[in-house]
C-alpha cells in the first residue's frame, strides 16, 4: 500500500476556502486516490476520487500533481458542517477486496 | 434508498465473551466491508464478503470471524472477547457494478469490553 502523509490538523474560517493536502510519493500508477471524511460519531463519508486528472463533484474538488505524489482535496467554501476527520487514501481500481487503509488523517476545525 | 444501518448501537460485553454486531446494506450493494476504529485513530479493515465468502482479510486473528446472508446483509462474530477489541465497529457496503470502489458506512457500534 503507498504510505500517505498528512497534516495532524487544520484550521479555517467558515466560508472561506480550505485546502488540504496529502503526499502519497510511493502510489502506484494503477492506484486512484480516494478522500474520505469522518464527522464527529458519524462513519466515514465517500468524499471525492481521482486518478490523474482534477476532478469535482457537489461536495469538493480534488487537484491532483503532474507526477501523482501529492494532491489536495479543496472545499470551496467551509461550513461548521464540514469540520471532520479528513482520509487521503490511494487505492487500485477494483481494490475493495483489500480494504481502504486509513491513516490518522487531517482532522479540520471550522471557526465560525 | 435507504443507507447502510448497524445494530446495536452500543454494546458492553465483558472478557472472554462473545459478541455479534449486525449491519444491513445499502440497497442494491451486494459487497459488505467490517472496520475496527480504536480511539483517536483510523479504521482498519477486517475483512470482506461478497457472495457470502469472505473476499479479503486484514490482519486481524481468526476469533474474528462473518458471514454474508444472501440479502446481503452481514454479521461480525468476534469470540473470546479482550480489552484491546474496545473498538468503534464499523460496516461498509458497496457495490462490485456500479461505482464498486466506493464504499459506503454505517454509523458504527461501539463496543466496550470490561
Amino acid at each position: 500500500d503507498a504510505k500517505t502523509t498528512q497534516p495532524n490538523s487544520m484550521e479555517s474560517n467558515e466560508e472561506e476556502p480550505v485546502h488540504l493536502p496529502c503526499n502519497h510519493s510511493t502510489i502506484s500508477g494503477t492506484d486512484y486516490i480516494h478522500w474520505y471524511r469522518q464527522l464527529p460519531s458519524q462513519g466515514p463519508e465517500y468524499v471525492i476520487h481521482g486518478l490523474t486528472s482534477n476532478v469535482n463533484n457537489r461536495m469538493a474538488s480534488l487537484a491532483i500533481a503532474e507526477d501523482r505524489k501529492s494532491s489536495t482535496l479543496i472545499l470551496h467554501r467551509a461550513t461548521l458542517r464540514d469540520a471532520a476527520v479528513y482520509y487521503c487514501i490511494p487505492m487500485y481500481s477494483g481494490g475493495g477486496a483489500d480494504g481502504l487503509t486509513f491513516g490518522k488523517g487531517t482532522h479540520l476545525i471550522i471557526q465560525p | 434508498e435507504t443507507g447502510v444501518t448497524q445494530s446495536p448501537t452500543h454494546l458492553i460485553k465483558t472478557r472472554g465473551q462473545q459478541v455479534t454486531l449486525r449491519c444491513s446494506s445499502q440497497s442494491g450493494h451486494n459487497t459488505v466491508s467490517w472496520y475496527q476504529q480504536a480511539l483517536g485513530q483510523g479504521p482498519q479493515f477486517i475483512f470482506q464478503y461478497y457472495r457470502e465468502e469472505e473476499n479479503g482479510r486484514g490482519n486481524f486473528p481468526p476469533r474474528f470471524s462473518g458471514l454474508q446472508f444472501p440479502n446481503y446483509s452481514s454479521e461480525l462474530n468476534v469470540n473470546a472477547l479482550e480489552l484491546d477489541d474496545s473498538a468503534l465497529y464499523l460496516c461498509a457496503s458497496s457495490s462490485t457494478t456500479l461505482d464498486r470502489d466506493t464504499q459506503y458506512f454505517g454509523p458504527g457500534t461501539r463496543l466496550t469490553v470490561l
